[in-house]
């Protein structure tokens, strides 16, 4: 069974500073990654997915297979990035490709 | 076009009444799921739909919960003999090929 782990519930940094919110996972197939955001009294939405290889709103992501990890980064965090982030995994096949969430990290920027 | 819409937005029942949760998802889609958002615990994936397909169940957490489709657009959850620990955000996603579309869900409450 695939499993993905945010290891922090809360990450808190200050305006302009360097953001990386973890993202491992276990699957033993090829997975597809993916990261979610939920800003205050909004919807979850897509924010990245790993095969675009984009950068969004000043986000990356690079899978790291050997590591099995998606970490999020942003070289300079804004007060607007505060959200819920939740990193997702797709296994091609199981359930329709439905998405195993992590646990979500809370990002705060503080000014 | 408009986005995937649930309702109620909120609703508050007391511990053994049913429940009936509403997903209207974005037209042309093919896929709807629905996830559990708990506090403290993430999401969870409750159940799958895919065209006309049986749906896959494998994430409904007991024999109170059960789900519809109906005409491959439509979907209710319903929640029978509710009980406190179903207290949560209930979230509808629809996806055509990939990157699946959420709703706002609805924040079920049981006293």
């Amino acid at each position: 069974a695939q499993r993905v782990t945010q290891p922090e519930k809360l990450l808190s940094v200050f305006k302009g500073a360097p953001v990386e919110l973890k993202c491992n996972y276990s699957y033993s197939g090829s997975p597809e990654l993916f990261w979610y955001v939920q800003y205050s009294r909004q919807r979850l939405q897509l924010l990245l997915r790993h095969i675009s290889r984009e950068s969004i709103k000043g986000f990356t992501a690079d899978l790291n297979k050997g590591e099995t990890s998606f970490h999020l980064k942003k070289p300079f965090a804004q007060e607007e990035d505060s959200a819920m982030y939740y990193c997702a995994l797709r296994a091609a096949g199981v359930a329709g490709n439905m998405l195993t969430f992590g646990g979500g990290t809370r990002l705060m920027v503080k000014p | 076009g408009a986005g995937v819409s649930q309702s109620p937005s909120n609703k508050v029942t007391e511990k053994g009444k049913d429940v009936e949760l509403r997903c209207d998802p974005i037209s042309g889609h093919t896929a709807l799921y629905w996830y559990r958002q708990s506090l403290g615990q993430g999401l969870e994936f409750l159940i799958y739909f895919q065209g006309n397909s049986a749906p896959d169940k494998s994430g409904l957490p007991s024999d109170r919960f059960s789900a519809e489709r109906t005409g491959g657009s439509v979907s209710t959850l319903t929640i029978q003999r509710t009980q406190q620990e179903d207290s949560a955000v209930y979230l509808c996603a629809s996806s055509l090929v990939f990157g699946q579309f959420f709703g706002p869900g609805t924040r079920l409450t049981v006293l």
